[in-house]
């Protein structure tokens, strides 16, 4: 079975410090899809990276950047320059490919909440 | 592109009766819908999976009977929450995706069910 884990619950920080999500992962699948969202109060999830297992190069988004790293089963997300815009509660999730390369469910870590303050 | 709608937003009602939520792809044609449900300050737990034109796939501990799914066309599938408890409180969040989609969902904006 898959798993998410997001060993930090809550973070705090000020603004423009650089902060760092950490996700862990299991999974038996050799062929699998990495996530993470961002979840303000509003409750909307926004996407924000998808990356499959076969592209282990970390991708840089403006503030935020992202490292994959199978040999740790880790795909740890970095804001940069953190701004009080940045609180909400971010998940990441990881989704397998089913039979036949059709869609399959995604397996949510249980989030972390980061507070950015003034 | 790759918008998905739900309705309500918000609904509270009394505790026996049933609510309906939509979702709906605006823009594209889903050939999988999944909901979700959210406990305050709690991960999405998937609840189901729907195909169109087929019978929902219930993870397990989802009362199949209580959470009704339907998905009659490809571009809506609804829930609906039979006999209402105040535990059925909760954030529900649908999401959907497209055939050859890359395993990419996309996720509505939720609607926030409370039972009296």
């Amino acid at each position: 079975a898959q798993k998410v884990t997001q060993a930090q619950t809550e973070i705090s920080v000020v603004e423009k410090e650089d902060v760092t999500l950490d996700c862990v992962y299991e999974t038996r699948d050799t062929t699998y899809y990495l996530f993470w969202y961002k979840q303000p109060p509003s409750g909307e999830l926004v996407f924000l990276i998808r990356r499959n297992s076969f592209d282990e190069q970390n991708e840089i988004s403006g503030r935020y950047s992202w490292n994959f790293q199978k040999s740790t089963s880790s795909f740890n997300f970095t804001i940069t320059a953190s701004q009080v815009v940045d609180s909400a509660v971010y998940f990441c999730a990881l989704s397998e490919v089913g039979s036949g390369g059709s869609n399959y469910k995604l397996t949510f870590g249980k989030g972390t909440l980061l507070t950015v303050n003034p | 592109g790759a918008v998905v709608s739900q309705h309500p937003s918000r609904v509270i009602c009394k505790s026996g009766t049933s609510v309906k939520i939509e979702c709906r792809s605006l823009d594209f044609q889903a050939t999988t819908m999944f909901w979700y449900r959210q406990f305050p300050k709690q991960s999405l737990m998937l609840m189901a999976t729907s195909n169109e034109g087929s019978k929902a796939t219930y993870e397990q501990g989802v009362e199949k009977d209580k959470f009704l799914i339907n998905h009659a066309s490809l571009t809506l599938s609804t829930l609906t929450v039979t006999s209402a408890h105040p535990e059925d409180s909760s954030f529900y969040i649908c999401s959907a995706s497209r055939a050859g989609g890359h395993n990419e969902q996309f996720f509505g904006p939720g609607t926030r069910l409370t039972v009296l």
